[in-house]
């Protein structure tokens, strides 16, 4: 693989079900994030990791959950999905600080 | 609170020039950056300015004044394959992003 990758590309998914979206990258980067991207809002930040072993919380992180247990993926968890959580959700890395991100293909998620 | 404001859309001809602005009120800066996202397709990266002054990239140009909390991507010789929404984000105190909800930009022949 190159660069960063998510599965599923999209999902439909009942409310009150358990999620795990998937995030990979091969770039050796050391900061990955989880982005939620809704119409007519800009990308809000959910959680972030700037290192392996280490998550924080982002804008809106209420609701998700995450791991980084190596440098390549970042798995993103809705423990118990609501109508509210659809949105378009991106993965992202970078070598941190004020360097670029780079962004997976995203997974385009509804919650009935 | 972070503010970032953009434009919700715009209409350019095709081989003009568009100029795009951005305001931000942010809790610290380390950076203005630019993104292209393509309907339906992830963002990527256009540009990112910390000093007050112009950066030129081919096509594009973004600038920058810190003291107005303002910034511009402007695009010349405008090309179909333009035609995307443009985010504009400040990197803030914490190095995390703040984003503007992008500006839609309609190419028309």
């Amino acid at each position: 693989i190159a660069g960063i990758t998510q599965a599923p590309t999209s999902q439909i998914l009942a409310a009150g079900r358990r999620m795990t979206l998937r995030c990979t990258q091969d770039m050796r980067h050391n900061a990955m994030y989880w982005y939620r991207q809704d119409l007519g809002l800009g990308l809000r930040l959910i959680h972030y990791s700037n290192t392996a072993g280490t998550t924080g919380k982002g804008e809106v992180p209420d609701g998700y959950s995450v791991s980084r247990a190596n440098t390549d993926d970042f798995p993103l968890t809705l423990a118990s999905a609501v109508p509210s959580q659809t949105s378009v959700y991106f993965c992202a890395s970078s070598d941190g600080g004020a360097n670029e991100q780079f962004f997976g293909p995203g997974t385009r998620l509804t919650v009935l | 609170g972070q503010n970032i404001d953009q434009p919700t859309e715009m209409t350019a001809t095709e081989g003009a020039i568009v100029q795009i602005n951005c305001t931000y009120q942010t809790s610290g800066f380390n950076g203005l950056f630019w993104y292209q996202q393509h309907a339906g397709e992830a963002p990527t990266f256009l540009s990112y300015n910390v000093l007050d002054g112009l950066e030129e990239k081919g096509r594009f140009s973004s600038f920058l004044s810190r003291s107005k909390g303002y910034s511009y991507l402007l695009l010349k010789e405008l090309q179909m394959k333009d035609s995307a929404s443009y985010l504009c984000a400040v990197m803030d105190s914490n190095y995390q992003l703040i984003w503007g909800a992008g500006t839609k930009l309609i190419i028309k022949p």
